[in-house]
């Protein structure tokens, strides 16, 4: 079945500690995206990905990094500047080029930070 | 700047009832708009995609259709059932170059329906 995997889909830190996130996806979409949910807010963009080697910064990219080493492959990491990282976290990806460049979303991952 | 409004923010109704949800934009010059359902704790599923030069669309029980002019969208769901109860969730994408291919969000309606 072809979609978005990330795991783990919860993850528990301590404060001051990096932590990675995964996402994989098996649609051959060039784009990939993380967003962030937060309650009683709108989803918001951290980081953004056209290509393999190069990404660009959403809204909220303070204290996130990522990297796009892979097509299939766009891992998020939350650093320890990141000063609220408890949410819950989306990746989702697109076709780009002509078209709709319609989102396809993953079952994101809720890390809690303690 | 584009923002994107749901009202209501929850909305509770019976079994088998039509209903319509509502998605207002500021700025009419839109690409596109896409219509999500999000389960509790869940990542979100696309329902319906509108072009801009497209009036509606249509997928089952659901029919999204888009008015530019009035800066409006609705989804439209015929006979609900309890398994409809979700968030659902709109996004406007202002064009198909660069950063304006970025979707903006409106908070969701939250729709529980009764058996």
């Amino acid at each position: 079945d072809g979609g978005i995997t990330q795991s783990p889909k919860y993850l528990f830190r301590k404060e001051g500690q990096n932590v990675t996130l995964s996402c994989e996806q098996n649609l051959n979409h060039d784009a990939m995206y993380w967003y962030r949910q937060d309650p009683g807010q709108g989803l918001r963009l951290i980081y953004y990905s056209q290509i393999v080697n190069d990404f660009q910064k959403g809204d909220i990219a303070e204290g996130y990094s990522v990297s796009r080493e892979k097509k299939e492959s766009f891992p998020l990491t939350v650093t320890s500047a990141q000063k609220n990282p408890t949410a819950f976290y989306l990746c989702a990806s697109s076709i780009t080029g002509t078209g709709s460049y319609e989102q396809y979303f993953g079952p994101g991952t809720r890390l809690t930070v303690t | 700047k584009q923002e994107v409004t749901q009202i209501p923010a929850a909305l509770s109704v019976p079994e088998g009832e039509n209903l319509v949800l509502n998605c207002s934009f500021t700025d009419s010059a839109i690409y596109n708009l896409q219509w999500f359902r999000q389960d509790p704790g869940k990542g979100l599923t696309s329902l319906l995609l509108i072009q801009s030069s497209q009036r509606e669309q249509t997928s089952g029980r659901l029919n999204a259709s888009l008015d530019k002019s009035s800066g409006r969208s609705t989804l439209y769901i015929a006979a609900s059932q309890p398994g409809d109860s979700a968030t659902y969730l709109c996004a406007a994408r202002k064009s198909n170059a660069g950063n304006n291919r970025k979707l903006i969000w409106g908070l969701g309606t939250s729709l529980a329906v009764n058996p």
